[in-house]
C-alpha cells in the first residue's frame, strides 16, 4: 500500500506567479489535511476536506489560497499570486473514514515551495 | 485544544535513553496524548500514543502519571537515526478525525 504522495517535491515560483501542489491519499482515505512548515516551526494547519467537501478551513488565509479534493483525483492546494512570505514545506496528510488509531494521520514528503 | 510545552533541543550520544518530557497542564478528560516523530525534509510519523499508566511499543515507551499533566516519552539506546523533532500532542478522542495541532516540538541531535 503505497503511502500519501505529494507532487512536486520542490516548486519555485515568482512573485505573482501562482503554485499548485497536489496530494494523493493513501488508498481506502478519505480524509485529506494540508499542513504548512515554516522553517525551525512546528506544523500550521491549513484546511481539512473529505471528498467533494471542505470540513474546516479554518487554518486557511482568507485570500488567495484555496483547496480541493474532487471525487476523482488528487487533492489539489492552490496559491495565487504567490509572495516571498509563502515559501515554506506543505505537507499533506490523509486518515481513514473509521477505525485505527485516534489522531492518526499518516504524512506525505511534502512541497517545498520556494518564491523568489 | 490543551497546549503543550517542551524543551526545545536535546542532545544525547549514542546508545543512551532519551526522555522527553512533556507538560500539559490543562489536559481535559477525553484527551489522548500522541508522539510524532519527524527526520529532517520528511513528513511527521505517529510513533506512539497513550492516555494513562504506561505505553510501550517496538519504537518508544510513553509515561504518563496519573494526574496526566505531563508525560514523557522515553527512546531506549539512541542511534544516529534516531535524531529528528519529536512532538507531543494532545486532543480529544471523541473529536474524531481532527486537525493536528503542533507546537515547535523538541530537536534530539544524536551524538556518535
Amino acid at each position: 500500500n503505497a503511502g500519501v504522495m505529494q507532487n512536486p517535491r520542490h516548486l519555485v515560483r515568482r512573485r505573482g506567479q501562482e503554485a499548485r501542489l497536489r496530494c494523493s491519499p493513501m488508498k481506502g482515505h478519505s480524509h485529506v489535511y494540508w499542513y504548512r512548515q515554516l522553517p525551525e516551526e512546528g506544523l500550521k494547519f491549513m484546511v481539512y476536506l473529505q471528498k467533494e467537501n471542505i470540513i474546516d478551513e479554518s487554518g486557511m488565509p482568507k485570500e488567495r489560497f484555496s483547496a480541493e479534493f474532487p471525487k476523482e483525483g488528487p487533492s489539489i492546494l492552490r496559491i495565487q499570486q504567490v509572495v516571498r512570505g509563502d515559501s515554506a514545506a506543505y505537507f499533506c496528510a490523509s486518515s481513514p473514514v473509521a477505525g485505527g488509531i485516534y489522531n492518526e494521520q499518516f504524512f506525505g514528503p511534502g512541497t517545498r515551495l520556494t518564491v523568489l | 485544544l490543551a497546549k503543550t510545552t517542551q524543551p526545545i533541543s536535546m542532545d544525547s550520544y549514542e546508545g543512551q535513553e532519551v526522555n522527553i518530557t512533556c507538560s500539559h497542564n490543562n489536559i481535559a478528560t477525553n484527551d489522548y496524548i500522541t508522539w510524532y516523530q519527524q527526520f529532517p525534509s520528511q513528513g511527521p510519523r505517529f510513533i506512539i500514543q497513550g492516555y494513562k499508566t504506561k505505553v510501550t511499543n517496538e519504537v518508544a515507551s510513553l509515561f504518563i502519571p496519573a494526574d496526566r499533566k505531563s508525560s514523557t516519552l522515553s527512546l531506549p539506546r539512541v542511534s544516529l537515526s534516531d535524531t529528528a523533532v519529536y512532538y507531543c500532542l494532545v486532543g480529544d478522542q471523541d473529536s474524531g478525525n481532527t486537525p493536528l495541532v503542533f507546537g515547535k516540538g523538541t530537536r534530539l541531535s544524536v551524538i556518535a
